[in-house]
């Protein structure tokens, strides 16, 4: 399957400063790159759907001024946390489809980024 | 419409035993359901998924089942075993290149 890869897969910072996750699609072309956030022992929760090339959707209730999201190419996202608190502290997937599974529905997932806000 | 409602939220399965997690859906425009795993501190991977044309999918130990008239669909895990201890989450979306719904987890431990 194809392969997605998330940069770090764990982060410490503190309080007020930026992080920026990356996920790039190794092995194939992403137009679209999905960002989720899960809480400990939690589902994964959409916050946004990134394409390439133009502005991100976000989902209700999902802070656009907070959570940045950039898809400068077909196969790099990248997720900044901006001024970062405790609250923000989470578990950060993205996903992304290859051309087939633009087809079959199959998504797949990075590693997922362990912030940690102090 | 757009939720997947999963049970149980937790199960404990003896080694040896048949897991078995049930989903439920309402927007019958959900064409593709795949069901994923996660270990602690992992991305989620996909497991298994099936269409609405199939009533049933097996991959070695992993089955899936599927009613369409029910909308419902379930896992189910042959032979379990203490390395399927993993939390499995259900999924839905409908055509197009859309995001997955998912449904809140279930936490196997399968037990020797």
């Amino acid at each position: 399957g194809a392969v997605v890869s998330q940069h770090p897969s764990w982060v410490i910072c503190k309080s007020g400063t930026s992080v920026k996750i990356e996920c790039r699609s190794l092995d194939f072309q992403a137009t679209t790159m999905f960002w989720y956030r899960q809480f400990p022992k939690q589902s994964l929760m959409l916050m946004a759907t990134s394409n390439e090339g133009s502005k991100a959707t976000y989902e209700q209730g999902v802070e656009k001024d907070k959570f940045l999201i950039n898809h400068a190419s077909l196969t790099l996202s990248t997720l900044t946390v901006t001024s970062a608190h405790p609250e923000d502290s989470s578990f950060y997937i993205c996903s992304a489809r290859d051309r087939e599974g633009v087809e079959t529905g199959e998504l797949f997932f990075g590693e997922g980024s362990r912030l940690t806000v102090l | 419409q757009q939720q997947v409602k999963q049970s149980p939220q937790s199960l404990i399965v003896q080694k040896g035993g048949i897991s078995i997690i049930n989903c439920a859906y309402e927007n019958t425009a959900f064409d593709y359901f795949p069901w994923y795993q996660q270990f602690p501190g992992k991305g989620p991977a996909l497991l298994i998924a099936i269409r609405p044309d199939v009533s049933e999918k097996k991959e070695g130990r992993f089955t899936i089942s599927f009613n369409k008239s029910a909308k419902q669909f379930s896992l189910h895990i042959m032979d379990s075993q203490p390395g399927d201890s993993a939390t499995y989450f259900c999924a839905a979306s409908p055509p197009g290149n859309t995001p997955l719904v998912f449904g809140k987890g279930t936490r196997l431990s399968v037990i020797a």
